[in-house]
């Protein structure tokens, strides 16, 4: 079965912070990881797709990286500011479905 | 900028009522789909779309039907309302499947309350 897990839960950190979140997936056959972040009561916005065939992607304070035989996906925040606080989400995409984790809801702390 | 919009942000509903949702996309993408989330269990697809008229059972189809008429438009039908159905959905929508660029795009969520 395809199974998308995410560590932490749940991270609270002070402003400034560069933090790590990391996502797992079960079956290494994906298309393209997605990481998504989602304010409360809100839907889901996309910050970086990883295809498959490639290690990492950014934008702006935002890094992912992509170890496809491993099965595992971080996303890092660089510099974190309390308007990151969300939920972070990632998906795998493995063609006519995507697997999404639980999520990681980060607080930053002023 | 893709926009996903959803026709409602909050409704509530009775046990027993038809219920559509509406999700608009504008981007002229081919694949469509619905998810519900729920606290603890995450998001779980209902069914998906990849061309008008086309349809997917997803992982929670039942209780669901779905109508895609128009590339843009893809419906989902409550045939009768149950307060199990009383949740968060999101309609998303992506270029194409097994794609390279097949990033999915999501509307703001329609909150039901079905009492």
């Amino acid at each position: 079965k395809q199974e998308v897990t995410q560590i932490p839960a749940a991270l609270s950190v002070p402003e400034g912070e560069n933090l790590v979140l990391n996502c797992s997936f079960t079956d290494s056959a994906i298309y393209n990881l997605q990481w998504f972040r989602q304010d409360p009561g809100k839907g889901l916005t996309s910050l970086l797709l990883i295809q498959s065939s490639q290690r990492e992607q950014t934008s702006g304070r935002l890094n992912a990286s992509l170890d496809k035989s491993s099965g595992r996906s971080t996303l890092y925040i660089a510099a974190s500011q309390p308007g990151d606080s969300a939920t972070y989400l990632c998906a795998a995409d493995y063609g006519q479905n995507f697997v999404f984790g639980p999520g990681t809801r980060l607080s930053v702390l002023p | 900028d893709v926009k996903v919009t959803q026709s409602s942000r909050y409704l509530v509903k009775r046990t027993g009522e038809k219920v559509f949702l509406e999700c608009v996309q504008d981007m002229d993408h081919e694949n469509m789909f619905w998810y519900r989330q729920d606290p603890g269990l995450g998001l779980r697809l209902i069914y998906f779309s990849y061309d008008v008229k086309m349809k997917e059972k997803g992982d929670i189809p039942e209780g669901y039907s779905v109508s895609r008429e128009k590339k843009e438009r893809f419906s989902l039908i409550l045939e009768s309302a149950s307060t199990n159905q009383t949740s968060m959905y999101l309609c998303a929508s992506s270029l194409y499947l097994q794609g390279r660029d097949n990033e999915q795009y999501f509307g703001p969520g329609t909150r039901l309350t079905v009492t």
